[in-house]
């Protein structure tokens, strides 16, 4: 157990709609880093947040964004989903130092 | 930009010694990550290089040659639990204070009795 928690485990939903995945950090973590897992690209970054700031931008579409909480928590919206949106969504959390990654269980989402 | 290359897939003997090779072509460069990631499952932490050598932990060592861009996992006495992919990951400051660990596509490894 990483202590990094996402929900939902397994999402299902249509194209054209909206969803949100969430991301709650190991205890004193400030940094969320978001990444898409899909079968033929691998781990992608999408966007990296720090104590509440956005800090560094990656491979993110237009009709994906994020957000950092005051209580250190995130969310990913994505919106207008088309069916190569369907991927694993991982969080990660780093408490500094080397930048070594936690991960959470991920988010699998299936856009029919 | 960044480049991360490794083999897609490796296979090998319970008990035998195998390697898996990551090559790296990123700006600011800060570090090699390698990371398990068993199927369906989230990547945990295996090693971390920083300095040029050999870091070892239990049956696990890594490598990493900052002047070729070069590193390298190796993994002694293989269990059947070893098949999993292993990911590179470059530890990058691309603009300055923010480390981004970039993932290379894994390496499927197949541990057969």
């Amino acid at each position: 157990d990483s202590g990094v928690t996402q929900t939902p485990k397994h999402l299902i939903t249509a194209t054209g709609q909206r969803v949100t995945l969430r991301c709650s950090p190991r205890s004193g973590d400030l940094s969320v880093y978001w990444y898409q897992q899909s079968l033929d690209q691998g781990l992608q970054f999408l966007i990296q947040y720090y104590n509440g700031e956005e800090r560094a931008k990656g491979n993110i579409l237009e009709r994906f964004s994020a957000q950092q909480f005051p209580d250190l928590h995130s969310e990913l919206n994505l919106s207008s989903l088309e069916l190569g949106d369907s991927a694993l969504y991982f969080c990660a959390t780093s408490g500094g130092g080397t930048g070594e990654l936690f991960f959470g269980e991920g988010s699998r989402l299936t856009v029919l | 930009g960044q480049n991360i290359d490794q083999p897609t897939e490796m296979t090998a003997t319970e008990g035998a010694i195998v390697q898996i090779n990551c090559t790296y072509q990123t700006s600011g460069f800060n570090g090699l990550f390698w990371y398990q990631q068993h199927a369906g499952e989230a990547p945990t932490f295996l090693s971390y290089n920083v300095l040029d050598g050999l870091e070892e932990k239990g049956r696990f060592s890594s490598f990493l040659s900052r002047s070729k861009g070069y590193s390298y996992l190796l993994l002694k006495e293989l269990q059947m639990k070893d098949s999993a992919s292993y990911l590179c990951a470059a530890l990058r400051d691309p603009s300055g204070g923010s480390y981004i660990p970039t993932f290379g596509r894994g390496t499927s490894l197949i541990v057969h009795p």
